[in-house]
């Protein structure tokens, strides 16, 4: 079956502006999470989605929000740039909650932000 | 609140030796799982230790979980070049709030010349 998808791949922005990130998990699964990756500081956790619903947020700021769709796709949306967002964004989907099993990644989203 | 921490952060070997990366949380874990992210990829899961004590093997690969759940180690046996890249653990969050969400340690990254 398909892996999870996520587009754009790469993406260039100015400071200021405002980006959408979108994800396709693994048909069947529910849950969606978002990781920011920098090379500085590892994996990140953004927010996780489980059947529409926000269930946990990390220490971000309010500038960086997500959904999710019935179809369980997700995007993540991050509003007036900074260049330290610049990252790899990932997504990663499970059936269940993730923290209870296998999460499947994403190629993830390189963002430059100039 | 809930950390992982990883240790050592960067790891380089000559091919043929042997490499360990250990893990620890600041709580009693229901699980781990341990990934593998190669370079310019994305985290791929490697395997998930569940109970206290457990040890189990992949090919060259060992992976252990502590007896009180609360740190775990992979062992890589006379490592190979294909060994490179970045080995992350992660621990789900212990309460209500923290559920559906995973903890990831810094990483190891791993360097093998030959």
């Amino acid at each position: 079956k398909a892996g999870v998808t996520q587009t754009p791949r790469y993406l260039i922005k100015t400071r200021g502006q405002q980006v959408t990130l979108s994800c396709s998990p693994i048909s069947g699964h529910r849950s969606v999470s978002w990781y920011q990756q920098t090379p500085g500081q590892g994996l990140q956790f953004l927010f996780e989605y489980f059947s529409e619903t926000q269930r946990n947020k990390g220490n971000f700021p309010g500038r960086f929000s997500g959904r999710q769709f019935s179809n369980s796709r997700s995007e993540m949306n991050v509003s007036t740039l900074e260049l330290g967002d610049s990252a790899l964004y990932l997504c990663a989907s499970s059936l269940a909650l993730a923290g209870t099993g296998e999460q499947f990644f994403g190629p993830g989203t390189r963002l430059t932000v100039l | 609140g809930q950390q992982v921490m990883q240790i050592p952060q960067y790891q380089h070997v000559q091919e043929g030796e042997d490499f360990t990366t250990y893990c620890n949380s600041s709580t009693t874990l229901s699980n781990i799982q341990w990934y593998k992210q190669r370079p310019g990829g994305h985290p791929v899961f490697l395997i998930q230790l569940v109970k206290s004590g457990e040890v189990k093997k992949q090919k060259r690969l060992t992976f252990q979980f502590g007896e009180a759940k609360k740190n775990s180690s992979l062992h890589i046996t006379a490592t190979q070049t294909t060994d490179v890249g970045t080995y992350f653990c992660a621990g789900p969050g212990d309460r209500g709030s923290t559920l559906g969400r995973l903890y990831f340690g810094r990483g190891t990254q791993l360097t093998v010349w030959p």
